[in-house]
């Protein structure tokens, strides 16, 4: 049975780039249809789509974050990552990673499968 | 991206039903997402009305016009949780979840 781990420090500075990783495991990345995600939820607070990634390398962005994040995929060691630049105290959150089916057009693309989620604190 | 709008809160009594709305400017399919307190979003519907293997029968979805419905039939305690609608915008080529809607059953 496929499961998500997410893995990244707790604890970040905020200005600083803040990386975490979700390992696949039970499965592979590489199938068709099947795209990657990262979903964060500020304490308290409802849930907010990060970006979505293929195992090619295609992705997708949430527009108000795109000048700070990237993701990237490591099909040989069936993860994926999220790095986010400049962190402040409002990115403060549980950053869940989660699988992202996707077939057809955009509107027909959803999250069947998540992660436990990790929660990241921006403080200095 | 736009804003896709839930009630915060919704109250109903055991073996009652509960109807969540999920309103956007533009709604193509709705998808929704039962959060139980310290856990990770659990997928109940997919493409408006269609129910994952699993989830019982009790939940089921609709959508008219820009207005999509989650319906809990028959509600338990153990539905109390939070519950989020996700749709896609094309305008700004992003998915966007819903305000939360809470569901207490009193």
């Amino acid at each position: 049975q496929l499961q998500l781990q997410e893995s990244g420090p707790g604890l970040a500075t905020p200005s600083e780039t803040l990386s975490l990783t979700c390992n696949v495991s039970g499965g592979s990345m590489s199938i068709r249809n099947y795209y990657w995600g990262w979903v964060r939820q500020p304490p308290g607070k409802g849930l907010e789509w990060i970006g979505t990634i293929y195992y090619t390398g295609s992705s997708y962005y949430n527009p108000s974050l795109k000048q700070r994040i990237a993701l990237s995929v490591d099909t040989s060691k069936n993860h994926f990552s999220l790095k986010m630049s400049s962190v402040i105290a409002a990115d403060t959150a549980v950053y869940y990673c989660a699988r992202h089916l996707g077939y057809g057009a955009q509107e027909h693309w959803y999250f069947d499968l998540w992660g436990r989620g990790t929660l990241v604190t921006v403080s200095s | 991206s736009f804003e896709v709008t839930q009630p915060p809160s919704v109250s109903v009594s055991p073996g009652q039903t509960a109807r969540i709305t999920c309103s956007a400017p533009r709604l193509w399919y709705a998808y929704w997402y039962q959060q139980r307190p310290g856990q990770s979003p659990v997928l109940l519907i997919y493409q408006d009305t269609k129910r994952p293997s699993g989830i019982p029968d009790r939940f089921s979805g609709s959508s008219s016009g820009n207005t999509a419905t989650l319906t809990i039939s028959g509600t338990q305690a153990l539905d109390e949780a939070d519950y989020y609608c996700l749709t896609w915008d094309s305008r700004s080529d992003s998915f966007v979840f819903g305000t939360g809607t809470k569901v207490t059953v009193l």
